[in-house]
């Protein structure tokens, strides 16, 4: 079981929003900021769509925002497209690691 | 843009090295930490390890005693070496550009599926 955890699943109608969340075990959680979403189409690489917690890379559209709170990270995705129909998982580097990055579970995004 | 392009051979059978490789394009070595993440079919992501630019690394407790992440600084390259593979390392294994300053995987290389299978 992941010390990340993501509902298995999630879904919404085009042009509606969706938010998905990424809870850490307590104690466990990442340290300030660390939080990042990844999108993976199928058969393709996951591709990084936020970093500390709200940024997003170049080239990502600002459909795409993130929030922190306590123990929760949360993904939202406005004016749901096709195109966001993908599995989405979060990460954080965990406050008492000693090794490294973890994963949430994923969650598989269904455009209705 | 950093491109990671990575190769290796396969399918294995139990007990043989699986053996990865993944080159830089567009970008330097010391640019990142890099490391090796991995997903079973049908599942998500695992972390594996990972290398600092002057050659620090660290490996998934489950992994460390059969794991090897080396840099190739001539090649611009990463490899990953995992010995005594058995079933549970069917995988695609990525490769990933790690920021480490803010601890995010920057860029991924395509992915490369390893069976396992006797």
């Amino acid at each position: 079981q992941s010390a990340l955890t993501q509902p298995p699943s999630a879904s919404g109608s085009p042009g509606q929003s969706v938010t998905i969340s990424c809870i850490g075990v307590t104690n466990e959680f990442p340290l300030h900021q660390t939080v990042s979403w990844y999108q993976q189409h199928p058969g393709k690489a996951p591709k990084l769509i936020l970093y500390k917690i709200y940024e997003r890379p170049s080239g990502v559209p600002d459909r795409f925002s993130g929030s922190q709170s306590a123990n929760t990270a949360s993904l939202t995705i406005s004016g749901l497209q096709a195109e966001d129909e993908a599995d989405y998982y979060c990460s954080s580097f965990p406050v008492r690691s000693n090794f490294g990055m973890i994963f949430g579970g994923g969650t598989k995004l269904t455009v209705l | 843009q950093v491109q990671l392009q990575q190769w290796g051979a396969g399918p294995l059978k139990p007990s043989e090295t699986l053996s990865l490789t993944c080159v830089v394009r567009g970008g330097s070595l010391t640019d990142y930490n890099w490391s090796w993440i991995r997903q079973p079919p049908g599942k998500g992501l695992n972390w594996v390890g990972e290398i600092s630019p002057t050659g620090i690394f660290k490996y998934h407790p489950s992994l460390e005693s059969r794991v090897t992440i080396s840099l190739h600084t001539s090649s611009n390259q990463i490899s990953l070496k995992l010995n005594s593979v058995t079933a549970a390392d069917t995988a695609i294994y990525y490769c990933a550009a790690f920021n480490k300053g803010a601890y995010y995987f920057d860029f991924w290389g395509q992915g490369t599926l390893v069976t396992v299978s006797s």
